[in-house]
């Protein structure tokens, strides 16, 4: 199983809501990392977790609270967002120690 | 000096023929390479990688050329298909002997479409 999942795969949310997104990798990978993705741009680093633990945040406004449960599971709470938040939110892992990062499909997020 | 450069934008190619991407970096510290090929509404997915030690490495249609004295790579697509049509991303990171082999540093893409 080679295979990162994520859902929802559409979540359209207003400024008030909580919401949470979910990835799933049963790879037995140890490092597991959120992105976003603006129409057009790469992919931007968001988190970093390894074995279960954070290890990297890249300046990303409280209002995103991430969470890695076990070693399979990653969730991205999401909590009194913006417009300018919409983007497509994007799992990946990968071994500790490996270079190769594995993406999943991407959650379309729409806040309103 | 984090930065990957990527070109072109976009690019055109007529089926059959070869789709050239480059990308050029200053960090020397950079030490693996990966392409990623992404589809519309879907995540990026590895497509091929290559390390400083060879200067080219083939998997398929799809070729990477590496010149670390110029610290450029290139992806080469030979007879390249409609199905290749998709959003090119090059990316860079220190890898595992850099310590922070989990930053990948990405190249702003290039969207290229293969005519019928």
């Amino acid at each position: 199983d080679t295979e990162v999942t994520q859902t929802p795969k559409h979540l359209v949310m207003g400024m008030t809501n909580k919401k949470s997104l979910k990835c799933e990798q049963h790879m037995g990978h140890r490092a597991m990392y959120w992105y976003k993705q603006k129409a057009k741009k790469p992919p931007e680093l968001m988190f970093v977790y390894s074995y279960e633990k954070l290890s990297i945040n890249e300046s990303v406004p409280s209002r995103f609270s991430p969470e890695c449960p076990n070693s399979s599971l990653l969730n991205l709470h999401l909590h009194a967002l913006q417009p300018e938040d919409s983007a497509l939110y994007l799992c990946a892992s990968s071994l500790v120690g490996a270079d190769t990062q594995y993406f999943g499909p991407g959650t379309r997020l729409t806040v309103l | 000096q984090q930065q990957v450069k990527q070109s072109p934008q976009s690019l055109i190619v007529q089926k059959g023929g070869i789709s050239i991407i480059n990308c050029a970096y200053e960090n020397t510290a950079f030490d693996y390479f990966p392409w990623y090929q992404q589809f519309p509404g879907k995540g990026p997915a590895l497509l091929i990688a290559i390390r400083p030690d060879v200067s080219e490495k083939k998997e398929g249609r799809f070729t990477i050329s590496f010149n670390k004295s110029a610290k450029q790579f290139s992806l080469h697509i030979m007879d390249s298909q409609p199905g290749d049509s998709a959003t090119y991303f090059c990316a860079a990171s220190p890898g595992v002997s850099g310590g922070s082999n989990y930053k990948l540093t990405f190249g702003k893409g290039t969207l290229l479409t293969v005519n019928p």
